[in-house]
């Protein structure tokens, strides 16, 4: 089955607890990204990666850290969490750029808490 | 400041009619906007999108509409089905498909 996978699905930390999310997806998609979902401000991306050689920031990248060591994997960091991280975050992928006109594949989001 | 904008939290809706949810935007560089679909506890779906070179796209009960002098677009759905409640969210992008923009939602109810 096609999808993409987020772990964990919900996690309570304290500030300062570096911690990770992990995002793998299974379709072969050279384009993955990363969105945090808070109410009232819809989806806001935090990073995105064009394929392995290419990351960069999205609208709201403070705080975070991304890596794409390869092509299905694309785990977030939060290298020293703060309590204006928590949120609802989800990971997307799709194919080459263009190929789907941007149309995007989510996982069913990770839940941060951070007290 | 968000450059897309859904100006109405929720939508309520009897069964059979039809359903249109808004969507405005202020970055007249955008050259794609898309419509997702979100279930409590689920990822966004992809619905349907158009091109800034269009002004009407349709896809079975759905129909996305834009107009671009207004930097406007709809979502209409017809005729609107209890499964089809959900929050709805518009996004827009370049023809980089790189960074995208999403509205805030509405939250459609459709009553039977």
């Amino acid at each position: 089955e096609a999808q993409v996978t987020q772990n964990p699905r919900y996690l309570i930390t304290v500030t300062g607890k570096k911690l990770t999310v992990t995002c793998s997806q299974n379709m072969n998609h050279e384009y993955m990204s990363w969105y945090r979902q808070d109410p009232g401000l819809g989806l806001r991306q935090i990073y995105y990666s064009m394929n392995v050689e290419v990351t960069d920031k999205g609208d709201v990248p403070e705080g975070y850290k991304v890596s794409r060591k390869e092509k299905r994997n694309f785990p977030l960091i939060l290298e020293s969490p703060s309590p204006n991280q928590t949120s609802l975050y989800f990971c997307a992928s799709s194919p080459t750029p263009g190929q789907a006109l941007g149309a995007q594949h989510f996982g069913d989001g990770t839940r941060l808490s951070i007290l | 400041d968000q450059q897309v904008k859904q100006n109405s939290p929720s939508l309520s809706v009897q069964e059979g009619r039809i359903s249109i949810l808004n969507c405005d935007y202020t970055n007249s560089m955008f050259d794609y906007f898309l419509w997702y679909k979100k279930y409590p506890a689920e990822g966004p779906t992809f619905l349907i999108s158009i091109s800034s070179i269009k002004d009407k796209n349709e896809d079975g009960r759905f129909t996305v509409f834009l107009n671009k002098s207004a930097k406007h677009l709809s979502l209409h759905i017809v005729p609107s089905q209890p499964g089809d409640s959900a929050v709805y969210f518009c996004a827009a992008t370049t023809l980089n498909f790189n960074k995208f923009y999403f509205g805030s939602g509405t939250k459609l109810n459709v009553k039977p």
